[in-house]
């Protein structure tokens, strides 16, 4: 499959701050997104996720943006707490791929360290 | 509340053992998923079952395969292990076929 990739491996950010995850993603008939937070010894856990119809999507201090023109996606996260370091995925899928079950293709993460 | 459970949070197994990894949903999902993890790689998927019995190759299906008998359990089987399939395994379950999963929270798995 196409791939989905993260800008940065690492972003450490001051507790308190607001942090921006990028996600740049390549197969242009993606029309799902989703981002996904692991944290140490755990599975991913749903954050939020965008359909292709939408640019903005909010949740509990989390906003996801979309920009299909550019394939970007990026997740931001308001005033970070110590709570919030772990690593962050994004994912895609094409909802409407011809009917059967599909796998997300996951990007490889960013590191996000709050510092105090 | 949605759970996903992996039979084992560790296990060593050594060159050219059967390895079984089982994973139970209690969420009635149809579709169940097994991904593997490894550092700089991310998450990539293996097999993929829609159904009971039935079963779709994902990214990296060679020296896997599965089985899904009850709709609730799919294992993921390492017929001979070799030392790269060192790694951490994942194993998700949605209820639509595309779209979000709920993901167990992983077997680290070390063949030696």
């Amino acid at each position: 499959g196409e791939s989905v990739g993260l800008h940065l491996p690492t972003l450490s950010v001051q507790e308190g701050d607001n942090s921006i995850i990028n996600c740049a993603y390549s197969n242009s008939a993606s029309d799902y997104f989703i981002w996904y937070k692991q944290e140490s010894g755990k599975g991913p856990q749903f954050i939020i996720d965008i359909r292709s119809n939408m640019d903005k999507r909010q949740g509990q201090r989390v906003t996801v943006l979309l920009n299909k023109t550019v394939k970007h996606l990026s997740l931001q996260i308001a005033a970070t707490q110590p709570g919030d370091s772990a690593v962050y995925f994004c994912a895609e899928n094409e909802e409407y791929s011809g009917g059967g079950a599909d796998g997300l293709t996951f990007g490889k993460g960013t590191h996000l360290i709050i510092q105090p | 509340d949605v759970k996903v459970t992996q039979s084992s949070r560790y296990l060593v197994k050594r060159t050219g053992e059967k390895v079984f990894l089982e994973c139970v949903q209690d969420m009635d999902h149809e579709n169940m998923f097994w991904y593997r993890q490894d550092p700089g790689l991310g998450l990539r998927l293996i097999y993929f079952s829609y159904d009971v019995k039935m079963k779709e190759k994902g990214d990296i299906p060679e020296g896997y395969s599965v089985s899904r008998e009850k709709k609730e359990r799919f294992s993921l089987i390492l017929e001979s292990a070799s030392t790269n399939q060192t790694s951490m395994y994942l194993c998700a379950s949605s209820p639509l076929p595309t779209g979000e999963q709920y993901f167990g929270p992983g077997t680290r798995l070390t063949v030696t």
